[in-house]
């Protein structure tokens, strides 16, 4: 079974301050993907990466940086947090494109920024 | 600009009913397409999936229908169960493009027993 795992279930932090979410994936995907989702808005896309160290931007990219040191490993990094990035974020992961774009999601990390 | 959108936020079903949940893209590039499942405080995962060189396809009792034509989509339970109940997300990818989805804004269906 594929398994996604993301650093925390729940994270409250302060305006202004640096936040990392960490994720690992177990299934040596090469596509990895950050979401965040909002009522009425669906999931969207903050930042992609299909290989180490390569990234590309998504639908709201604004605010937010990622890093992929790893292949199992990408992180996503609000530089300075604010109330407007309170959210559900979901991290996911798929191999690489054959046709098929099942993605396969972590359990999320509910961020509220005070 | 929302490219796939679900335009029923909610949708309550008697047990043993069918279920019908809809979805409308506008991108005409999308050629394949996925139904996502989601119980709070959990990940989404996926469901059933279909191309666009197909109209149906049918997994046990779940069955997506695509209508290029209309660019519609539409996803069936049938019988619904209580367990179904969760929030249904579907998403669209251009296999001629990059590896990502994009995503509705979702339906919560609740079944009711």
């Amino acid at each position: 079974d594929v398994k996604v795992t993301q650093s925390s279930r729940y994270l409250v932090k302060r305006t202004g301050e640096k936040v990392f979410l960490e994720c690992v994936q177990d299934m040596d995907h090469e596509n990895m993907f950050w979401y965040r989702q909002d009522p009425g808005l669906g999931l969207r896309l903050i930042y992609f990466s299909y290989d180490v160290k390569m990234k590309e931007k998504g639908d709201i990219p604004e605010g937010y940086s990622v890093s992929r040191e790893k292949k199992e490993r990408f992180s996503l990094i609000l530089e300075s947090a604010s109330t407007n990035q309170t959210s559900m974020y979901l991290c996911a992961s798929s191999p690489p494109r054959e046709g098929v774009d099942e993605q396969y999601f972590g359990p999320g990390t509910r961020l509220t920024v005070t | 600009d929302q490219q796939v959108k679900q335009n029923s936020p909610s949708l309550s079903v008697q047990e043993g009913r069918i279920s019908i949940l809809n979805c409308d893209y506008t991108n005409s590039m999308f050629d394949y397409f996925l139904w996502y499942k989601k119980y709070p405080a959990e990940g989404p995962t996926f469901l059933i999936s279909i191309s666009s060189i197909k109209d149906k396809n049918e997994d046990g009792r779940f069955t997506v229908f695509l209508n290029k034509s209309a660019k519609h989509l539409s996803l069936h339970i049938v019988p619904s169960q209580p367990g179904d109940s969760a929030v249904y997300f579907c998403a669209a990818s251009a296999l001629t493009g990059a590896n990502n989805l994009f995503f509705g804004t979702g339906t919560r269906l609740t079944v009711i027993p």
